[in-house]
């Protein structure tokens, strides 16, 4: 059975510093998505992470899967208010039809 | 209306009560998600439809009873639920890419449902 773990599951950062939110999988995976959900939104695709050694960036967030590792990270660099949201990861089983098994989601929030 | 939407944002019902949520995509997708989401659990998948037809089944009580006429609508239909049932549900849709399988999902602002 797959599954998915991420910590921290609450963080609470100053504006300006970086860090780093971790999602470990159990299983042999071909696909990680990261995505974000704003309080009583819905989820918003962030990162589709393809093969090993991929890294995605987007203004202050960058992705990276590590297959062998079973691990990817989501990096927050010089945080700002408007990053503050949950972020989830979620994993594509081998030989899934995209059935996604999601992580619990790290709350984060960004503080002046 | 572009995107993924659902019907209605929020609901309260009572344990004897039927109802149903809608959930409408319009991107051309072929492939549909129902979600549940609760504070003490992580998002939990319930059913997937492919071609309108019903590929997963996570044991999922037989109190929930999924619809899907075609490939941009999905139902979830609702009796007799527990006070536990009361969460956010997210319909989604996807399509593979045919260059790489892809199953990128895109999610509905979700159902507020309240079961009292």
């Amino acid at each position: 059975e797959l599954k998915v773990e991420q910590n921290p599951l609450f963080l609470s950062m100053q504006e300006g510093k970086n860090y780093t939110i971790y999602c470990n999988y159990s299983t042999t995976s071909d696909r990680l998505y990261w995505y974000r959900q704003d309080p009583g939104k819905s989820l918003e695709s962030l990162f589709v992470l393809l093969s090993n050694g991929a890294v995605k960036q987007e203004g202050r967030l960058m992705a990276s899967l590590d297959t062998k590792a079973r691990l990817s990270t989501l990096h927050i660099t010089a945080a700002v208010h408007d990053l503050s949201a949950t972020y989830f990861c979620a994993v594509e089983g081998r030989g899934s039809q995209g059935n996604l098994i999601f992580g619990k989601g790290t709350k984060l929030s960004v503080k002046p | 209306e572009t995107g993924v939407t659902q019907t209605p944002r929020h609901l309260v019902m009572g344990m004897t009560n039927k109802k149903s949520l809608k959930c409408e995509q319009h991107l051309g997708h072929n492939a549909m998600y129902w979600y549940k989401q609760s504070a003490k659990k992580p998002l939990e998948l319930m059913f997937v439809y492919n071609f309108k037809e019903q590929t997963e089944n996570n044991s999922v009580p037989s109190r929930f009873s999924p619809e899907c006429p075609n490939s941009s609508h999905l139902f979830l239909h609702l009796h007799t639920l527990q006070p536990e049932d009361s969460a956010l549900y997210l319909c989604a849709s996807s399509h593979p890419k045919r260059d790489r399988g892809l199953y990128e999902q895109f999610f509905g602002p979700g159902t507020r449902l309240t079961v009292l």
